[in-house]
């Protein structure tokens, strides 16, 4: 129990477009769900938090207007890179939480702008 | 604030030897601490939790670790390595009321055959 998936898993597009990622609790309801971003080689870093139904909750230094979160439901929630550029090459990954307060990591999402 | 230090970035051992993985944490109350591994390009998985409950705690694959509040760490150990343990491994606290995971920086993991 307790899956998350991210889709797509690797996705590869160009400078000035923007891409949406989409995370899902496949066996579970999650009230809140979390977005990361991976440096090669680096540690998770907290981007947001978004609770079903509220506007999203960002970390300090990150730019809501760059990264959009929607947690239209309590399955899945979606991060779009808008107007995406080479330095936002990374691995994005999310997590799902339900009532407790452990936290189900999706696989992740490369993510290459060329 | 809460936050864990991983003392070591990479770690190597032999197949069969034991693996110890250091964490130290800083928590102004008791905290509720974590172990995770990903593997390349992977999700991250978790190892085990410490709550508040038993100070050794077992988790999957024959990992376990020990909350030490004397000492403020909570080390990862296996007893023998197999290769598949070839992963980084996170160690991770619970923020406070925020809920939030705050990751240490990762300890790299080699097995060698």
């Amino acid at each position: 129990g307790a899956v998350v998936s991210q889709h797509p898993s690797w996705v590869i597009c160009k400078s000035g477009t923007s891409v949406k990622i989409e995370c899902r609790s496949l066996d579970f309801q999650a009230t809140t769900m979390f977005w990361y971003r991976q440096f090669p080689k680096q540690s998770l870093m907290l981007m947001a938090t978004s609770n079903e139904g509220s506007k999203a909750t960002y970390e300090q230094g990150v730019e809501k207007d760059k990264f959009l979160i929607n947690h239209a439901s309590l399955t899945l929630s979606t991060l779009t890179v808008t107007s995406a550029h080479p330095e936002d090459s990374s691995f994005y990954i999310c997590s799902a939480q339900p009532v407790s307060y452990e936290q189900y990591f999706g696989p992740g999402t490369r993510l290459t702008v060329t | 604030a809460q936050s864990v230090t991983q003392l070591d970035s990479h770690v190597s051992v032999s197949e069969g030897t034991p693996v110890l993985l250091r964490c130290n944490y800083s928590s102004s109350y008791s905290p509720s601490l974590f172990w995770y591994v990903q593997h390349p390009n992977k999700g991250l998985q978790l190892l085990l939790k410490y709550t508040s409950a038993a100070t050794l705690v077992k988790g999957i694959n024959g990992f376990e670790a020990e909350f030490k509040k004397s000492e403020t760490s909570f080390h990862l150990t296996k007893p023998s390595a197999h290769m598949s343990d070839a992963a980084e491994y996170f160690c991770v606290v619970l923020g406070g009321a925020t809920n939030k995971l705050i990751f240490g920086t990762g300890t790299l993991l080699a097995v060698q055959p």
